[in-house]
């Protein structure tokens, strides 16, 4: 079974700084998607960024951008120019591409504060 | 204005009841699911279904049950054989079966006095 592992529970980071979370994943298959998920304390759950395995080029969108190493199975989330409106738990998740249903798999999360 | 409405936000039980979590979609999403989080972990999957009339089972489905009898809807019953139901519940959406990506409910609180 495919798990997940977020080692970073709480992270910190300077308004206008970056940050990197760290994201790790076990998984015997070679086709699978990434993603990250952005909670507020509204509890919302926020797509931030995917990435398709079979794709090399790594995935950004705005100040967020992805470090992919496949063959390390890391998939670390970069938010450049970091904002109060940042501050969230984020969440790394899995699943694999062939199956139709249950395999969208989370990490525990990461807590980041964003310090004015 | 489309989207994913949980309801509703916060939700107390007495020990021994059961009690439906309501959620619904106007996106013509085919895929539904719900999750429940607790503190310091991620989400897990309760169930899920891809058509209507059709469910599965996830991996943590003991002391719940749902129904999909419309394409819209996808309520939840904790029932009173689920040990520790206090927890925030999620529901989620996916377009189909060759589309990736989840969206999210506002998610239902429930605590059990």
């Amino acid at each position: 079974a495919q798990t997940v592992t977020q080692s970073q529970p709480e992270m910190s980071v300077q308004e206008a700084e970056t940050v990197t979370l760290s994201c790790t994943y076990d998984t015997s298959e070679s086709d699978y998607y990434l993603f990250w998920y952005k909670q507020p304390p509204s509890r919302q759950m926020i797509l931030v960024i995917r990435q398709e395995a079979y794709k090399q080029q790594n995935a950004t969108e705005n100040r967020f951008s992805v470090n992919f190493q496949k063959a390390a199975k890391s998939f670390s989330l970069k938010i450049s120019d970091s904002q109060l409106g940042d501050a969230a738990m984020y969440f790394c998740a899995y699943r694999s591409r062939g199956n139709y249903g249950q395999n969208f798999v989370f990490g525990p999360g990461t807590r980041l504060s964003v310090l004015p | 204005d489309g989207g994913i409405t949980q309801s509703p936000k916060y939700l107390f039980r007495k020990e021994g009841q059961n009690v439906t979590l309501s959620c619904e979609q106007n996106l013509n999403h085919d895929a539904m699911y719900w999750y429940r989080q607790d503190p310091g972990q991620g989400l897990r999957l309760i169930y899920y279904s891809q058509i209507v009339n059709d469910f599965q089972k996830g991996d943590i489905a003991e002391g719940y049950s749902v129904s999909r009898e419309k394409k819209e809807s996808f309520p939840l019953t904790v029932t009173s054989a689920q040990k520790n139901p206090t927890a925030f519940y999620l529901c989620a959406t996916r377009q189909g079966a060759r589309t990736d990506t989840q969206y999210f409910g506002p998610g239902t609180r429930l605590t059990v006095l």
